[in-house]
């Protein structure tokens, strides 16, 4: 199975501020990375699929890139609503992997 | 407006089964793939399984801790996915999503719905 490790695991940041989310694979998944958002008591949403193409309605402060096995998401202007954990997925081969979350905080 | 209703989850002894449905709108499902996903209490996120559509052979592909357990299937008819739970293990404690899947990411994603295997 393809591992998927994301750093960090937790973040702290400012309404304003952009940061940047890694995800790194254990083996070469070209660009089949996604990205989900997932706020608390809430159902996951797409942000990113294949690395860098945003998902419908998603707004263009997040943005996505990387390839072969090493992988960031940046969310620029941070929100009150992008305060969240963001989740890195693997679409290159079952299992479809996910990576363990990182949990975006208000500093 | 894609929807996704899940419905069927509750409390389980270990052994048990249960099945759960996922209901869709909003887009042409008979042409969708179909997936499970599911949320531990307070943990990250675990790929189930997949449904493609019947066109493609409704073909199923699962994860590897629930492979014989569990069985995906759709009834186009229904506009709705299934997922039966056999053997149910205290570790299948969770909230199970469906979602609509694109080649293997997914786009969109019902509410979810608990199930919780209990003694």
């Amino acid at each position: 199975d393809i591992q998927m490790t994301q750093s960090p695991s937790s973040l702290s940041a400012s309404v304003g501020d952009r940061v940047i989310i890694t995800c790194r694979a254990s083996q070469n998944i070209n660009n089949y990375l996604n990205w989900y958002q997932q706020r608390p008591g809430k159902a996951p949403k797409l942000l990113v699929y294949t690395t860098s193409s945003l998902h419908s309605g998603v707004p263009s402060k997040f943005i996505g890139s990387g390839s072969g096995t090493d992988f960031t998401l940046t969310i620029s202007n941070l929100q009150p609503e992008d305060f969240a954990t963001y989740y890195c997925q693997q679409s290159y081969s079952s299992p479809y992997t996910f990576g363990q979350g990182t949990k975006l905080e208000i500093k | 407006e894609v929807q996704l209703v899940e419905s069927g989850g509750g409390l389980v002894k270990p052994g048990g089964s249960l099945r759960l449905s996922c209901t869709a709108s909003g887009f042409t499902f008979t042409d969708a793939w179909m997936s499970w996903v599911r949320q531990a209490p307070g943990k990250g996120l675990e790929w189930v399984g997949r449904i493609i559509s019947k066109a493609g052979g409704a073909t199923t592909d699962y994860a590897a801790p629930v492979k014989n357990r569990f069985t995906i299937s759709r009834d186009d008819s229904q506009n709705t996915v299934y997922l039966q739970m056999n053997s149910l293990k205290i570790e299948d404690t969770a909230v199970y999503y469906c979602a609509w899947t694109g080649l293997s990411w997914f786009a969109f994603w019902g509410q979810g719905t608990l199930v919780t295997v209990s003694s």
